[in-house]
């Protein structure tokens, strides 16, 4: 069964360095998502993605992030310049074009120092 | 602002004990509800996708239902593996967006 993949599984950094999270939806979805889960609290959005743009965005969503589709197969988020409050689970989520179902990663545990 | 609220927070039942799980929502215009498991440290797994008031959809011992303002996930004969967070989350028709809404969650613990 086709799944969305994400890369790496967990990621260290420190405060102020940027850091590059990894996606790969499911083969044949056209819509991209990031959601981020900060520990014991909901699951929130961030931004949603199609045909190489932003479609829409949350209030999180500030300067300091970025959405790429580099190639065919991949979609990445980029967080510029770490805070202590980005350390969260980081959801990746496909979509296609029968239906509204959105399909999720395992996600990316990013921790700040 | 839509807004998802889900009761109880946490649920023990004993194995074979069912029950059901509640979803409430406020949205300007209802596009989708759905239904996800989330393991600890883990994704959000998709279950269910409901649209309109009256709809119904079962997949093993797991049932959803909608109305026009919630949401039940029923629970027949729950086994251990069924212990899990289940979240609702719904999107919204009126502003047209895509973005899930998401609850806090039911933190479900199966006792064998």
């Amino acid at each position: 069964e086709p799944e969305v993949t994400q890369t790496p599984s967990h990621q260290v950094t420190q405060m102020g360095q940027e850091v590059i999270l990894r996606c790969v939806p499911i083969s044949n979805h056209l819509y991209f998502y990031w959601y981020r889960q900060i520990l014991g609290q909901k699951v929130e959005f961030l931004v949603s993605f199609y045909n190489n743009e932003i479609s829409e965005k949350s209030e999180i969503f500030d300067d300091q992030f970025s959405v790429e589709r580099p190639d065919g197969s991949n979609f990445t988020l980029k967080i510029r310049s770490t805070k202590l409050e980005d350390s969260a689970m980081y959801f990746c989520a496909s979509r296609g074009t029968a239906g509204e179902t959105q399909y999720f990663g395992p996600g990316t545990r990013l921790l700040v120092l | 602002e839509d807004q998802v609220t889900q009761s109880p927070e946490a649920l023990r039942l004993q194995e074979g004990e069912s029950s059901s799980l509640n979803c409430s929502y406020t949205v300007s215009g209802l596009r989708g509800l759905f239904w996800y498991r989330q393991d600890p440290g883990k994704g959000p797994e998709f279950l269910f996708t409901l649209y309109s008031a009256g709809e119904e959809k079962e997949k093993e011992r797991l049932k959803a239902t909608l109305t026009k303002k919630e949401s039940f996930l029923h629970i027949t004969a729950p086994k251990p593996e069924d212990s899990a967070t289940y979240l609702c989350a719904v999107q919204d028709m009126d502003t047209g967006r895509r973005a899930l809404t998401f609850g806090s969650g039911t933190r479900l613990q199966v006792q064998p």
